[in-house]
């Protein structure tokens, strides 16, 4: 079945740097993919669609400054925190929709920890 | 039995019986389900799907059922074996976005 890898699958970064996360469609091109935010047992809350070629949409309350994604290739989306902060700590989830079939594959999800 | 936490529903079965996971969407003009299951740390996986055009739809071992009357959903785990145990999320599409919208979620616990 087709792939998604997410990188790195978890990160521990001091308050103040960036991170940047990699989500990757390793068998299939991708012209969207979805970032998600999860807190520990809560649901999964959409942050962005990231459009290749063209500027993500942001979901309501999602810094665009905070959480810049670029969606540069039919594979490749990336998710830079910037300047995290303690309460960016989260698991981030990206997903990738196959440009032919419409199938949603996730990837493993990156825990983020920001001391 | 299933109890309420303060975040994530829990449904707690034994090996070989069968699950019921329900899920209430929120979205009457909804037209495409789909259930994913969630191990600890990973991804969503999907499971199974179905079109507002259906009520029912069978896979390996699972079975969803859907009632649009009062915008409900069910995922049936026949057999539940204990790698069945993860947090299942219905999620709805509105009108061929394909951008998921996840419910609430519910923690399944198979005790062997």
């Amino acid at each position: 079945g087709a792939v998604v890898s997410q990188h790195p699958s978890w990160v521990i970064c001091k308050s103040g740097t960036s991170v940047k996360i990699e989500c990757r469609s390793l068998d299939f091109q991708a012209t969207t993919m979805f970032w998600y935010r999860q807190f520990p047992k809560q649901s999964l809350m959409l942050m962005a669609t990231s459009n290749e070629g063209s500027k993500a949409t942001y979901e309501q309350g999602v810094e665009k400054d905070k959480f810049l994604i670029n969606h540069a290739s039919l594979t490749l989306s990336t998710l830079t925190v910037t300047s995290a902060h303690p309460e960016d700590s989260s698991f981030y989830i990206c997903s990738a929709r196959d440009r032919f079939n419409e199938k949603l594959f996730f990837g493993s999800g990156t825990q983020l920890s920001v001391l | 039995g299933e109890s309420v936490g303060l975040h994530l529903p829990t449904l707690s079965v034994q090996e070989g019986d069968n699950s019921i996971i329900n899920c209430a969407y929120s979205n009457s003009a909804s037209d495409y389900f789909i259930w994913y299951k969630q191990e600890s740390g990973k991804g969503p996986q999907f499971i199974i799907d179905i079109r507002s055009n259906m009520d029912k739809r069978q896979g390996q071992r699972v079975t969803v059922l859907l009632n649009k009357t009062v915008k409900h959903l069910s995922l049936q785990i026949a057999a539940t074996q204990p790698g069945d145990s993860a947090v299942y999320f219905c999620a709805e599409n509105l009108g061929g976005s394909y951008i998921p919208t996840f419910g609430r979620g519910t923690s399944l616990i198979v005790h062997p």
